[in-house]
């Protein structure tokens, strides 16, 4: 089975462009998550969609991110337009549940590396 | 609010050496624990968990015991090899009741030397 795959694995690009970064979850799992991990930081949570509705937004850094997932399948977020502190590693991961009781565990890809210049 | 504290890495170790990673945390309630792990080249992936005070989780010979009155969950291993190479990250869930947002923290680079 086809873990979380996201591409591209790694975009540079220059301030003021746009860039668009896709997720495709596990097959099956109605919870997908965006993070991001800054600089060595702390990895951060960005938004939580439950099938195509965007259940927790709470961590999108401001308007300039926007997530999509269309048909509650794969996901973009698009940053437009970049700035320099937007650099860093945004990972995508999935569940199939997501509420108390659900085992906790989400299945993370291998993450998209963002450059901005 | 809500947060997660990790040593510093990066810990450099050699193989059979026993290993210990720092963890503690500040939340309301009672939260689940996790320890995450990052092999190079690949996507984070759940090493163990804790879900209430007292609890161990373990997994390929690590374990952490979720610890209350001090508001730790130190991860320990008493042998590591050089596959165990990675960066390790803690976690808590938030809200404690669900699973919907974990907190993580800056993660502790390992590397274990032959």
């Amino acid at each position: 089975e086809a873990g979380v795959t996201q591409f591209p694995s790694h975009s540079v690009i220059e301030k003021g462009q746009t860039v668009t970064l896709r997720c495709d979850p596990i097959s099956g799992h109605d919870n997908l998550y965006w993070y991001r991990r800054v600089m060595g930081k702390e990895i951060k949570f960005l938004l939580h969609f439950v099938k195509e509705s965007k259940q927790d937004e709470s961590g999108m850094p401001n308007n300039r991110f926007l997530a999509e997932r269309t048909g509650g399948t794969y996901s973009t977020l698009k940053v437009q337009p970049a700035e320099l502190e937007d650099s860093g590693v945004y990972f995508c991961a999935s569940s199939q549940g997501g509420l108390a009781g659900d085992t906790g565990e989400l299945f993370f890809g291998e993450g998209s590396r963002l450059t901005v210049l | 609010g809500n947060s997660v504290t990790q040593m510093e890495g990066p810990v450099t170790l050699s193989e059979e050496a026993f290993l210990t990673i720092n963890c503690t945390y500040t939340a309301t309630g009672y939260p689940s624990l996790f320890w995450y792990v990052q092999y190079p080249g690949e996507g984070l992936q759940l090493l163990l968990k804790a879900t209430k005070a007292d609890d161990k989780g373990s997994n390929k010979g690590f374990e952490a015991t979720y610890r209350k009155e001090t508001t730790s969950f130190h991860l320990e291993k008493g042998s590591v090899q050089v596959s165990d190479s990675a960066v390790y990250f803690c976690a808590l869930s938030d809200p404690p009741g669900g699973y919907n947002k974990l907190i993580f923290g800056a993660g502790t680079r390992l590397a274990v030397h032959p």
